[in-house]
């Protein structure tokens, strides 16, 4: 593979379940990012990587997390997913912390 | 802390040029981003300026003025595939860019 991929590409969730959403680079990038698109809201981040073995919070962090293991993968957990997180999820990574960004093919998620 | 605006809607006619504007309040400027995502697809990097002046690139342009805050990204001979959402992004002094709502331009015969 070449660039950022992410997994599932749809997923229908009742609500109370766990959910890891997937996402994978291949192109060595020091930072990754997860955001949620919603109509009418833009892209807003809900937590962010550096480098491998850090994280941090973004805009909207409260009902997630995500780990940093190494330097390809950067899973987000719901832990106890709610309707109010439906949403468009996008992966996306960069060289460093400040360059431009490669995004996933977005992962379309609906809680019930 | 940082707070990105740009327009909701834009028309324009195909062949025509076309002005998306983008203001911003972003503390310890590092930059600001233009995206260009269509429906149903990802966002994809459009342009980067750091300093003052116009960015050249085909029949795009980026423009940045830090003192006042404002971008603009210009689009020329304006084509049906260019209906899209165009997203500004200024980049502060954590490195992480905070993304405006986008503008929906829409391209028409």
């Amino acid at each position: 593979i070449a660039g950022i991929t992410q997994a599932p590409t749809s997923q229908i969730l009742a609500a109370g379940r766990r959910m890891t959403l997937r996402c994978t680079q291949d192109m060595r990038h020091n930072a990754m990012y997860w955001y949620r698109q919603d109509l009418g809201l833009g892209l807003r981040l809900i937590h962010y990587s550096n480098t491998a073995g850090t994280t941090g919070k973004g805009e909207v962090p409260d009902g997630y997390s995500v780990s940093r293991a190494n330097t390809d993968d950067f899973p987000l957990t719901l832990a106890s997913a709610v309707p109010s997180q439906t949403s468009v999820y996008f992966c996306a990574s960069s060289a460093r912390a400040g360059d431009e960004q490669f995004f996933g093919p977005g992962t379309r998620l609906t809680v019930l | 802390g940082q707070n990105i605006d740009q327009p909701t809607e834009m028309t324009a006619t195909e062949g025509a040029i076309v002005q998306i504007n983008c203001t911003y309040q972003t503390s310890g400027f590092n930059g600001l981003f233009w995206y260009q995502q269509h429906a149903g697809e990802a966002p994809t990097f459009l342009s980067y300026n750091v300093l003052d002046g116009l960015e050249e690139k085909g029949r795009f342009s980026s423009f940045l003025s830090r003192s006042k805050g404002y971008s603009y990204l210009l689009l020329k001979e304006l084509q049906m595939k260019d209906s899209a959402s165009y997203l500004c992004a200024s980049s502060g002094g954590s490195y992480i860019p905070t993304f405006g709502r986008g503008t929906s331009l829409i391209v028409h015969p």
